[in-house]
Order: structure tokens, then sequence, then C-alpha cells
């Protein structure tokens, strides 16, 4: 079964760049029919899709995001990544990376256990 | 933009009820919604896809139907593992969740 790890700073400053990477294992990034996404989760609060990339490289964002967020696909390194500039304390939140199944009306089947992202000076 | 309006926004139950999550769309989505559940400090899991497609290795207690714009999620017989919060979501261009339904011990 596909394997899906975070990785990247726990602590970001305010006005800087978050940047998170989502390593994918057991299976290949670019095999298949699947699109990669990262979702956030305040805490106490519910989740909010960032945006996703295919492996053809067309990516979708969250429209109240988008002028911030960027998402890449890095397929020799089997990795995808998210940068988030301009960061404010509201956007400090666990952040997931998941893969979407085009099969399952882009059901995110696989998830990765998430990783928690502080922004404050 | 579609708005996703979950409802209750949380609930209480006793194992063996019956429970009925209902998610609404602003504008009718055909059966362009999938349903997650999620434990606390755990990741969401699928549920259900397409409306009323169970995914797989998901207890058959669980099922999801409507179309357009009224959505539900069934658990016809709660059990102890489904405490937890329930997510609905617009599958589109920029998909979007439901604010959630804690489902909660009564």
């Amino acid at each position: 079964q596909v394997h899906l790890q975070e990785s990247g700073p726990g602590l970001v400053k305010p006005s800087q760049t978050l940047s998170l990477t989502c390593t994918v294992s057991r299976g290949s990034i670019s095999r298949g029919s699947y699109s990669w996404g990262w979702i956030r989760q305040p805490a106490g609060e519910g989740l909010e899709w960032i945006g996703r990339i295919y492996t053809s490289g067309s990516t979708d964002y969250n429209p109240s995001l988008k002028s911030r967020v960027t998402i890449s696909i890095d397929t020799s390194k089997n990795q995808f990544s998210l940068k988030l500039s301009s960061v404010t304390a509201a956007d400090t939140a666990v952040y997931y990376c998941a893969r979407g199944v085009t099969g399952l009306l882009d059901g995110m089947d696989v998830w990765g256990q998430g990783t928690t992202v502080t922004v404050s000076s | 933009d579609i708005q996703m309006t979950q409802s209750p926004s949380s609930l209480s139950a006793s194992v063996g009820d019956r429970v009925t999550i209902t998610c609404r769309a602003s504008q009718s989505i055909s059966s362009y919604l999938n349903w997650y559940q999620q434990k606390p400090g755990k990741a969401p899991k699928l549920l259900i896809y397409a409306a009323s497609s169970l995914q797989s290795g998901v207890p058959s207690r669980f099922s999801g139907g409507g179309s357009g714009t009224d959505f539900t999620l069934t658990i016809s017989s709660l059990q102890p593992d489904d405490f937890a919060t329930y997510y609905c979501q617009l599958i589109s261009d920029t998909p979007t969740f439901g604010g959630g339904t804690k489902v909660e011990i009564k």
C-alpha cells in the first residue's frame, strides 16, 4: 500500500514562506490516474482543501489561497511539494498531503499522518 | 462558488442507533460528493465516493445517498469505532469540505 509522509519546518515566521514536502513510498508518483493534494486543518476546526497537482504538472488551487500557493511535483524523487508565501498566524494548522484517485471521483484514499506548522515570530 | 452545509454540526447517539448526517449544496452537484471520517489526531479516511459508492474496506453499515443538492450519510447501527467527525466534500475543480458533524457518545 502506498505511503505518504509530510516533512518540513514546524515553525515559520510571519511573512515568510511555508515549505512542505510529501514523499510517496511503496508506489510510483507518476503511475496511475492520481492527483496529489494538500489539505490543512487549524486546531479544533474543519478541513480546508489547499490544492492539488497531477503528474502532467497541471494544478488546481483553492481560490482563497491561490495568490500565495504553489504546488510542484518531482517525479524523480517521488515527491510533491507545497509552498505558501506571506504566511500569518491564520496559516497555523496541521497540513496533510493526500492522494486523489480519478476512479473514486478524486476521493482521497491515502493520506499522510499530517504535520503541524506554527506561524510565529 | 458552491457552498456545502452540513447538519447537524454535532449529535449524541448510542451504540446501535441509526444515525443520519445531511450535506446540502447551494446548487446542484449531481453526485459529485464524497464522505470522510476523521478521528482525533488522525488523518481523514474516505468512506463514500460519488455520493453512494462504498470505498473498499469500509463496513457496510455506512451508506450514502442523494443527488443534486441534498445528500445523506447513514450509519445503520452505530458502533463504538464510529464516534468521530464526518465531513462531506464537493468534488469540483476546487473541492470544498462541509463544516463537519461530530458524532459523540450519548
